[in-house]
């Protein structure tokens, strides 16, 4: 069965950091990793796919790589912003289009 | 703007009532799920359907049941609320392929509060 972690939980940083939020998986076969947004009281916004054929994806400031091999996935968000203060959720799929996903990070960006 | 949209968002109900909540897209996705999710965890998946009279239970095991009569409508049923049923709803939908395109997208509702007293 697969499970899906997170770390940190929290992170807090001032703004203008650049940071990685971390997710790891116990079963490599996965069909491809997603990351999502989940901001407090609201659905989840789709951030950035990986297939399992790819290696990474970048959308503006965010980059997203998966390592199927040792069961990873990371988030580095460049130039932290106030406005990227959220829940980032990791979630990894078999094929089937149904979902595993970790606890999340909740980030805070300081002004 | 939401393509798949939810209500109520917010519902506070007294134990033993009978409840809906109402999920619908305008995507045309086949597939569409319930998860559940209880402050501070994650997302569970409770329900799944693949198509019209296609339905599934999900990983975590829930009371409450779910028809999808038409492709953009997937209700979930409670028929009797508890405590426990206390959480947040989440509705999504799904698809990867249009004809020859790959065209996968994920889209979340923005939930249901679920309060019962």
């Amino acid at each position: 069965k697969q499970e899906v972690t997170q770390i940190p939980a929290a992170l807090s940083v001032p703004e203008g950091e650049n940071l990685v939020l971390n997710c790891s998986f116990t079963d490599s076969a996965i069909y491809n990793l997603q990351w999502f947004r989940q901001d407090p009281g609201k659905g989840l916004t789709s951030l950035l796919l990986i297939q399992s054929s790819q290696r990474e994806q970048t959308s503006g400031r965010l980059n997203a790589s998966l390592d199927k091999s040792s069961g990873r996935s990371t988030l580095y968000i460049a130039a932290s912003q106030p406005g990227d203060s959220a829940t980032y959720l990791c979630a990894a799929e078999d094929g089937s289009e149904k979902l595993v996903f970790g606890k999340g990070t909740k980030l805070t960006v300081n002004p | 703007e939401a393509d798949i949209y939810q209500t109520p968002r917010y519902l506070v109900i007294g134990t033993g009532k009978k409840i809906t909540l109402e999920c619908s897209q305008t995507m045309g996705h086949d597939k569409m799920y319930w998860y559940q999710q209880d402050p501070g965890m994650e997302l569970h998946l409770i329900h799944y359907s693949y198509g019209v009279n296609s339905t599934e239970k999900g990983d975590l095991s829930s009371e409450s049941t779910v028809s999808r009569i038409r492709t953009e409508h997937f209700p979930l049923t409670l028929e009797s609320a508890r405590p426990s049923h206390t959480s947040q709803y989440l509705c999504a939908s799904s698809a990867k392929w249009v004809l020859r395109d790959y065209v996968y997208g994920y889209t979340f509702g923005s939930g249901t509060r679920l309060t019962v007293v």
